[in-house]
């Protein structure tokens, strides 16, 4: 089953501009992930906020994590063409590392 | 550097026939393992970890089952796939202590006939 539902389910912006998604979930959490996937490709993990966490950085990523709202959002600044893909984030808790992804957001970045 | 393959990259596969996808990582110990399954345009659903050799753990009742014979091999098989068996496979591992990300293989395309 699904626990994030994130929104926009597609983006598409000129390249330069900021991009924002953002994530709900449900259930309590002991962290939230951003992953990256281009097309017929595999996941990759692009930044992990834990759930005593408000926002966090990473080059041109900033994530932000309300738990109260139950929420997350990712901010891609001064995006590239490059920056193209789907972007799902991950609730992850427990010592399996087992993670639950949302429905994920495709965007688009036009060059 | 830890690295993960997942192999074969592309199947296709008639109704009825078994299979075998094998995923293997390498550059680290003890690692948990996944399979999950992605429809098209969709989200990825886990279907089976383990935290061990031998330790397998489903999350959802299909038509798969899958196997740890080694710490750093994970194979999942089905003795007769369906129609519904169609899929993006991906393989990840992650360490096994807490709040630790997941590191995924390029996936195998999965095709029923």
């Amino acid at each position: 089953s699904q626990q994030g539902e994130e929104d926009p389910q597609a983006l598409s912006i000129q390249e330069g501009e900021n991009a924002t998604m953002n994530c709900s979930y449900k259930t309590s959490i002991n962290n939230l992930q951003w992953y990256r996937q281009n097309s017929g490709r595999g996941l990759v993990h692009l930044i992990l906020i834990r759930s005593n966490e408000r926002e966090k950085h990473s080059g041109r990523l900033r994530v932000t994590l309300d738990t109260s709202k139950k929420s997350s959002s990712l901010l891609i600044t001064a995006s590239r063409a490059a920056d193209t893909a789907s972007y799902f984030c991950a609730t992850g808790g427990g010592a399996t590392n087992k993670l639950i992804f949302g429905t994920g957001t495709l965007l688009a970045v036009q060059p | 550097s830890q690295t993960i393959h997942q192999w074969p990259a592309t199947l296709v596969q008639p109704v009825g026939s078994p299979l075998s996808l094998e995923c293997t990582v390498e550059g680290t110990s003890n690692p948990n393992l996944y399979w999950y399954r992605q429809a098209a345009g969709r989200g990825l659903q886990l279907l089976f970890y383990s935290v061990g050799i031998g330790q397998i753990s489903s999350e959802v009742p299909q038509n798969l089952s899958a196997s740890r014979p080694q710490d750093r091999q994970f194979i999942l098989s089905s003795k007769k796939l369906l129609l519904s068996d169609s899929g993006f496979y991906l393989c990840a591992w992650s360490p096994l202590t807490n709040n630790q990300p997941q590191h995924f293989g390029d996936g195998t395309r999965l095709s029923i006939l």
